[in-house]
């Protein structure tokens, strides 16, 4: 069974970086069928996509962030990564690390999800 | 960008009742549609993916239709365990996807 796991801190203050980690045990990142992707959820709001990326490195991001988001993959560790630049308080969310289905027919649906990692950004 | 419109944003339902959730996109996105689970605390958790596929492990009771623009959910047979928020989200432009606003199922 694949898992994944979060990782990374749970405080930043504003105008840092934020860097996360996620783990994939139970299988292989370099599997070319799927997309590794991160989506966050506010406190009390919705889910909101926010980048992905495949095991070449090929990623992909929303546009709204996009100058300040960078995702990496490294196949030997078996891990994947996010880091966002400037963050304000507005980054403040619960940041899922997920696995997106690349088949043509099923294409985007994110069927493992990890536990979630809560971010504040504050002062 | 493609964006997704959920309605209810919430309802109130009975055990055994049909719980109908829609959801409409601002372009055509074909069947590139799944829906999604949330319970308080947890992860979610898919529950329909290119619209109408069943994702494995999930009661039948879930359904899912539609194409183009117009896509809705229904639980039949509504169970205390279904209380929970549901999201629909766009994958036309796999990896990038988009989630409607969501709706919360409560207990009449």
């Amino acid at each position: 069974q694949l898992l994944l796991q979060e990782s990374g801190p749970g405080l930043v203050k504003p105008s840092e970086t934020l860097s996360l980690s996620c783990t994939v045990s139970g299988g292989s990142i370099s599997s070319g069928v799927y997309f590794w992707g991160w989506i966050r959820q506010p406190p009390g709001q919705g889910l909101e996509w926010i980048a992905s990326i495949d095991y070449s490195g090929t990623s992909h991001y929303v546009p709204s962030l996009r100058s300040r988001l960078t995702v990496s993959v490294d196949t030997s560790q078996n891990q994947f990564s996010l880091k966002v630049n400037s963050v304000t308080v507005a980054d403040t969310a619960l940041y899922y690390c997920v696995r997106q289905r690349r088949a043509i027919n099923e294409r985007g649906a994110v069927d493992i999800w990890g536990q979630g990692t809560m971010v504040i950004v504050s002062s | 960008d493609i964006q997704m419109t959920q309605s209810p944003s919430s309802l109130s339902a009975s055990v055994g009742d049909r719980v109908t959730i829609t959801c409409r996109a601002s372009q055509s996105i074909n069947r590139n549609l799944n829906w999604y689970q949330q319970k308080p605390g947890k992860a979610p958790k898919l529950l329909i993916y290119a619209a109408s596929s069943l994702q494995s492990g999930v009661p039948s009771r879930f359904s899912g239709s539609g194409s183009g623009t117009d896509f809705t959910l229904t639980i039949n047979n509504l169970q205390p365990e279904d209380f929970a928020t549901y999201y629909c989200q766009q994958s036309y432009n796999n990896p990038r996807g988009t989630f409607g606003q969501g709706t919360k199922v409560e207990i009449k």
